[in-house]
């Protein structure tokens, strides 16, 4: 069974850079899509972005000047990293897989199926 | 960005109430609609996706219809694990986006 965790530090600094790692455990990180999410307190979900085993990558506009994700198949892990940090960046962090969940008509589903139980960033000096 | 609208953004309910959630995209999604459920504490779990497939080992209690932009999630008969906030998410286009939630409530 493929299972998630996050990794990084809990405290970052303003202005400095978000450092998060996800490692996957009992299956390869090959062929897959890989996600990070995050919830800020008492808010909901925002996507952040993915990135593909082959390391091509999609952001979320809203960050993606401050954003950067890798891979590293070798190890079975990907990254994120995020600049510049402020207070709004405080949350909770989730990696997660996005596995193709169904296909009908050459359309492909896609879902995030497996979780990282989650890593809460705070952003403070 | 496509908006997802979710409500009610919490309800009351009962053990043994039928559920619905609905969700409405500001843009059509054909079928490419995820549901997940999120209990405090604990990672979003997937329950729908393509806006009516359930997800493996999710119970036959949840069920979600919709297509084009109105979706909705029901569940049949509320059991005390349901408690918890509940998520769309479209997987037309990027950005991925999600509704703001909806909190079932004791």
């Amino acid at each position: 069974q493929v299972q998630l965790q996050e990794s990084g530090p809990g405290l970052v600094r303003p202005s400095e850079t978000l450092s998060l790692t996800c490692t996957v455990s009992g299956g390869s990180i090959n062929s897959y899509y890989w996600s990070w999410i995050r919830q800020p307190p008492g808010k909901g979900l925002e996507w952040i972005g993915y990135i593909y085993y082959s390391g091509s990558t999609n952001y979320n506009p809203s960050l993606k000047n401050r954003v950067t994700m890798s891979v590293d198949t070798s190890k079975n892990q990907f990254s994120l990293k995020l600049t510049s940090v402020t207070a709004a960046d405080t949350a909770v962090y989730y990696c997660a897989r996005q596995g193709l969940l169904g296909v009908e008509s050459s359309y492909y589903y896609y879902g995030m199926d497996v979780w990282g139980q989650g890593t809460t960033v705070t952003v403070s000096s | 960005d496509i908006q997802m609208t979710q409500s009610p953004s919490s309800l009351s309910a009962s053990v043994g109430d039928r559920v619905t959630v609905t969700c409405r995209a500001s843009q059509s999604i054909s079928s490419f609609l995820n549901w997940y459920q999120e209990k405090p504490g604990k990672a979003p779990k997937l329950l729908i996706y393509a806006a009516s497939s359930l997800q493996s080992g999710v119970p036959s209690r949840f069920s979600g219809s919709g297509s084009g932009t109105d979706f909705t999630l029901t569940i049949s008969s509320l059991q005390p694990e349901d408690f918890a906030t509940y998520y769309c998410q479209q997987s037309f286009s990027t950005p991925r986006t999600f509704g703001q939630g909806t909190k079932v409530e004791i």
